[in-house]
């Protein structure tokens, strides 16, 4: 069984760009959760999705948007990347808007220049 | 807001060592309250979890007991190994609504040596 699986692994843009991450949940999961983990510090919760709508929003700008597909996989989208973006960003699935175990994918690290 | 504070690090022991890592909360309701372990280039592991006050979770030789008098939820470890090193975090999960979220500390780097 599949656990959770982010792509890409690595990401380098320029201040200014947009950047489209991808999470697939682990099998039988319908909600994904999206975490920012900057160098040295905890996940922040950035945004949470169930039933293709996002439910629940962390303390995050609008430039953070997101999308879940009927198959529940998701995407994030960050545009007008700035500098401060750099960071790991975690996907994590779970089963039932997240109220039970949420399982992390590897994370995507995405570097802004 | 829920807030987790967790000790700071880094933490270095000699293998066998006997490991405390605290972690205090601030929360409304009920929060649920996990750790997880991030081992060098890797995403979250769940380490163990207490859903509900005196719960005490425990996984691979570490324990955690929920404190809800002392908001409290300190990682124990009775004779660490090598392999434990990595980085150990304090989450508190809690409801908005429906909807669940993690809050997590800061983070603690544990290392031990031989």
């Amino acid at each position: 069984d599949a656990g959770v699986t982010q792509s890409p692994t690595h990401l380098i843009k320029t201040r200014g760009q947009q950047v489209t991450l991808r999470c697939s949940p682990k099998s039988g999961h319908d909600t994904v959760s999206w975490y920012q983990q900057a160098l040295g510090q905890g996940p922040q919760f950035i945004f949470q999705y169930y039933e293709e709508e996002e439910r629940q929003r962390g303390n995050f700008p609008d430039r953070f948007s997101g999308h879940q597909f009927p198959n529940y996989s998701s995407e994030l989208n960050v545009n007008a990347l700035l500098l401060g973006d750099s960071a790991l960003y975690l996907c994590a699935s779970s089963f039932g808007q997240g109220r039970y175990e949420q399982y992390f994918g590897p994370g995507t690290r995405l570097t802004v220049t | 807001g829920d807030s987790v504070t967790q000790m700071e690090g880094p933490v270095t022991l000699s293998e066998e060592a006997f490991l405390t890592i605290n972690c205090t909360y601030t929360a409304t309701g009920y929060p649920s309250l996990f750790w997880y372990v991030q081992y060098p280039g890797e995403g979250l592991q769940l380490l163990l979890k207490a859903t509900k006050a005196d719960d005490k979770g425990s996984n691979k030789g570490f324990e955690a007991t929920y404190r809800k008098e002392t908001t409290s939820f300190h990682l124990e470890k009775g004779s660490v190994q090598v392999s434990d090193s990595a980085v150990y975090f304090c989450a508190l999960g809690n409801s908005g609504g429906s909807n669940y979220k993690l809050t997590f500390g800061k983070g603690t780097l544990l290392t031990v040596n031989p």
